[in-house]
């Protein structure tokens, strides 16, 4: 199984700060045959379902705000929300879906300072 | 709109079995895999079941193989998750997902998800 390591488990940003989230892989989700990279990135608000951001490790989502952005390949792959907002406070899930069991991070809390 | 809504959850006691069922609309359902994945309660999401878009090939987690099962019913558009022997540790919300299409890769991506559906397994 690929395991997820999320880092850190928590961190509280300033309104207009730069957030980042890492995300470790045990083992590669690169396709050698495509070239990409098989993560997703996940935004859960309080008491609402995940919802979808960032695919492929860095292609964002149709209407996702570009200060969202995601980057990395191999094992090692990074959320960054260049300008935190207020409705950026949410728990942000990593996913590889390169092989079952597809496997999360066990999140990372954003809050606001 | 795409949307999925889940339903069929409760408390049960543990040993007994309960069925969750998902409800697709505003896509062609038969043309997507689907997914359920839960959550316990105050903890991180946990993947449980994938099943191919013509309902031929089941993936599941080491927790559930061989309790669970996930199966479809196309022309209905409903997804289902039959869960048996349920243990105290399967109480979680179940979230119903789908993903995002049929080539590599996108046929385990999940771009959307339910409401979820919470199943509290309890004597």
């Amino acid at each position: 199984d690929i395991v997820m390591t999320q880092s850190p488990d928590s961190l509280a940003m300033s309104l207009g700060e730069r957030a980042t989230i890492n995300c470790k892989s045990s083992q590669s989700v690169l396709s050698t045959s495509t070239n990409n990279n098989f993560i997703a990135w996940y935004q859960q608000k309080p008491g609402q379902p995940p919802k979808l951001l960032i695919s492929w490790a860095s292609a964002r989502k149709s209407g996702v705000p570009n200060r969202f952005s995601g980057s990395g390949s191999g094992t090692d792959f990074t959320l960054t929300i260049s300008s935190l907002q207020a409705e950026d406070v949410a728990v942000y899930y990593c996913q590889q879906y390169y092989s079952t069991p597809l496997t999360f991070g066990g999140g990372t809390k954003v809050e606001i300072k | 709109q795409e949307h999925l809504v889940e339903s069929g959850g409760g408390v049960v006691q543990p040993g007994r079995s309960l069925r969750l069922s998902c409800v697709a609309s505003g896509f062609s359902f038969s043309y997507y895999g689907m997914q359920w994945v839960r959550q316990a309660p105050g903890k991180g999401l946990e993947w449980v079941a994938v099943i191919s878009y013509d309902g031929d090939t089941q993936h599941y987690a080491d927790s559930v193989r061989g309790r669970f099962t996930i199966s479809r019913d196309s022309p209905n558009n409903t997804l289902y998750l039959q869960m048996n022997s349920l243990r105290t540790e399967d109480t979680a919300v179940y979230y119903c997902a789908k993903v995002s299409g049929r080539h590599s890769g996108s046929d385990f991506l999940i771009d959307l998800w339910g409401q979820g559906n919470l199943v509290i397994v309890s004597s």
